[in-house]
């Protein structure tokens, strides 16, 4: 069965400071991948999505992410963090045929320190 | 920009009782999902639906949910009668086109709170 692992549950840390967010999935084929933050109060927003071409995808907001199929890893990266940037992050994948849905990872509270 | 628009944005209800919660995809959009968040708990799939039939459901989605495009557009997800265990964000979504193609939009969700 497909699963997305996130490992770091809360990350804490100060402006300036730079983040990845670890996230592995599951799954035999080809899959796409996404990253969604989700602000305090607010709806799941899509930060950046994987389907295929250069691994290395640049999505809002000075997020990237690296996909990277050896290792069926799929880290999201951002050199410089803001306060602004204090939400909750899902990683989440889908099988590119078959299952129509998304796999969410369990989430990967951020929070920043002004 | 087009969105997702649920309503309503909260809900209490006892246990025992029918709860509809109602969605608007974007209007050009074909598919449509519900997934919910228990707190503090990954986002879990419920349902996809396409061509006015489910196409996908998950274990949680059991004989007392149900899914209804009642027109041409409005999504909604019904609980027959609602458990505790239901207490939940519900988040609608809709995709252009399949996900092997596009990705999910969401809306801001309906908290469901079943005392």
């Amino acid at each position: 069965a497909q699963s997305v692992s996130q490992h770091n549950h809360h990350v804490i840390l100060s402006e300036a400071a730079s983040l990845e967010l670890g996230c592995n999935y599951s799954y035999g084929g080809t899959v796409n991948l996404f990253w969604y933050v989700q602000y305090p109060g607010q709806h799941l927003q899509l930060l950046l999505k994987y389907f295929s071409g250069d691994p290395l995808v640049k999505g809002i907001k000075g997020f990237e992410a690296e996909f990277i199929k050896s290792k069926f890893s799929f880290n999201l990266r951002k050199p410089s963090v803001q306060w602004s940037d204090t939400a909750e992050y899902f990683c989440a994948v889908t099988p590119r045929t078959g299952a129509n849905n998304l796999f969410f990872g369990t989430g990967t509270r951020l929070t920043v320190i002004p | 920009e087009p969105e997702v628009t649920q309503t309503p944005s909260h809900q209490v209800t006892q246990m025992g009782q029918e709860v509809i919660l109602r969605c608007v995809p974007i209007s050009n959009h074909l598919y449509f999902y519900w997934y919910r968040q228990i707190l503090g708990q990954k986002v879990e799939f419920l349902v996809s639906f396409y061509n006015n039939e489910i196409s996908e459901k998950s274990e949680i989605f059991d004989d007392q949910f149900s899914v209804e495009r009642p027109d041409g557009s409005n999504f909604t997800l019904k609980i027959r009668s609602t458990k505790l265990e239901d207490s939940a964000m519900y988040f609608c979504a809709s995709s252009e086109a399949g996900l092997a193609l596009r990705e999910l939009f969401f809306g801001e969700g309906s908290r469901l709170t079943v005392l």
